[in-house]
């Protein structure tokens, strides 16, 4: 079965840090990826995805398929980052979509 | 202006009662999706549609129906027998390409259904 993996449910770093969300997957072909955010009180929206290679708030994602990953970095963190993080890759097997678990990133003053 | 409108807001269920979700788009999506969310959980797939009058179940279907007689809605009811209701649902669409499901999802703002 495809699976998406965030081992992270909570990840707290101070601003200007760096950090890192991690994102594992296990499928066959070729992946396409995207990343969700949910900031406090907003709805989820896309942040990015690997195919347009594009850098959002800063953030960027690199597809790693020797190591299935596609972690998500930024060099320095703002506290208005903090949100629910989400690793989705689009529909597959018929239109599934699978999200993975989710981490909650937290940036302290 | 475009997008995903999910009504109410906040539901109140009563033991033994079915109520509806709505959720309706304007985006011209064919494809619509339930979720729900709970905490440490993530998004757990509910039922999803890619044409009018056809859809297919999820992960956590049971206790759910939905109906998708009109392109742009795509109604959730939360029947008697979801013995665990509470959670957070999100009502989301996505634009179908040469049949191939591969285009980002738009998310409605949610609904947050309680048991009384």
């Amino acid at each position: 079965a495809q699976r998406v993996t965030q081992p992270e449910k909570l990840l707290s770093v101070f601003k200007g840090a760096p950090v890192e969300l991690k994102c594992n997957y296990s499928y066959s072909g070729s992946p396409e990826l995207f990343w969700y955010v949910q900031y406090s009180r907003q709805r989820l929206q896309l942040l990015l995805r690997h195919i347009s290679r594009e850098s959002i708030k800063g953030f960027t994602a690199d597809l790693n398929k020797g190591e299935t990953s596609f972690h998500l970095k930024k060099p320095f963190a703002q506290e208005e980052d903090s949100a629910m993080y989400y690793c989705a890759p689009p529909h597959n097997q018929g239109g599934k979509l699978i999200f993975g678990q989710g981490t909650e990133l937290s940036v302290k003053p | 202006d475009g997008g995903i409108t999910q009504s109410p807001k906040y539901l109140f269920r009563k033991e033994g009662q079915n109520v509806t979700l709505s959720c309706e788009q304007n985006l011209n999506h064919d494809a619509m999706y339930w979720y729900r969310q709970d905490p440490g959980q993530g998004l757990r797939l509910i039922y999803y549609s890619q044409i009018v009058n056809d859809f297919q179940k999820g992960d956590i279907a049971e206790g759910y129906s939905v109906s998708r007689e009109k392109k742009e809605s795509f109604p959730l009811t939360v029947t008697s027998a979801q013995k665990n209701p509470t959670a957070f649902y999100l009502c989301a669409s996505s634009q179908l390409r040469s049949g191939v499901l591969n285009q980002p999802q738009h998310f409605g703002d949610g609904t947050r259904l309680s048991i009384l």
